[in-house]
């Protein structure tokens, strides 16, 4: 089946700095994937839509400047979060959907990054 | 998407069937029901997923209403390891993914 692979799982920075985050789709081409948040005992959040060769779709509230996203392959989208502050302390989530998959066919998520500025 | 109502908690034995309704009285001809679930600390998994037909796989069983307004996700037989946040999201394929605040199911032996 469709795997997605998010990386680092757990990541600590200290405030101020920049963290990456990489997730890539192991057997399958994605044009368009998906980056999450989610604080504790919240449901997720939409941030924005990640676009192979374009520009990413952010949702209203979330600062484009602060979360860089970066779609450059069919199978491989980016998150970095800038000057990152305690309050982005989170969980990040991505996930996509097949390019070639049939309508209606579910979304694959990444495990998660457990962010931790301090 | 269309707006999903499920209840905030639900408790189930193990080895029991587990059922958990969803309600989703505004659903478009084109969106279809999707079920996902979130064990605490990892990301969503995809569980299943139907447009009018009751739908079974590995995993659990889908039942839809026939006017589509609602539906319940089946557990056959819950383990402790389906303690878990259950989403129901009504969705046409298309658009985002929005995800509401789901049902916690907790097994208990």
């Amino acid at each position: 089946g469709a795997v997605v692979s998010q990386h680092p799982s757990r990541v600590i920075c200290k405030s101020g700095t920049s963290v990456k985050i990489e997730c890539r789709s192991l057997d399958f081409q994605a044009t368009t994937m998906f980056w999450y948040r989610q604080f504790p005992k919240q449901s997720l959040m939409l941030m924005a839509t990640s676009n192979e060769g374009s520009k990413a779709t952010y949702e209203q509230g979330v600062e484009k400047d602060k979360f860089l996203i970066n779609h450059a392959s069919l199978t491989l989208s980016t998150l970095t979060v800038t000057s990152a502050h305690p309050e982005d302390s989170s969980f990040y989530i991505c996930s996509a959907r097949p390019t070639l998959g049939r309508i209606g066919a579910g979304y694959t998520f990444g495990s998660g990054t457990r962010l931790t500025v301090v | 998407d269309a707006k999903t109502t499920q209840p905030t908690s639900m408790d189930c034995a193990e080895g029991r069937a587990a059922n958990l309704p969803c309600n989703h009285s505004t659903i478009s001809g084109n969106e279809y029901v999707y079920w996902y679930r979130q064990i605490h600390s990892q990301g969503p998994q995809y569980i299943i997923h139907g447009l009018k037909n009751n739908e079974t796989n590995e995993m659990a069983s889908l039942i839809i209403t026939e006017d589509r307004k609602s539906s319940t996700l089946i557990l056959p037989h819950a383990t402790l390891r389906d303690t878990a946040v259950y989403y129901c999201i009504a969705h046409s394929g298309y658009s985002t993914l929005t995800f509401g605040k789901g049902t916690m199911l907790l097994v208990s032996p």
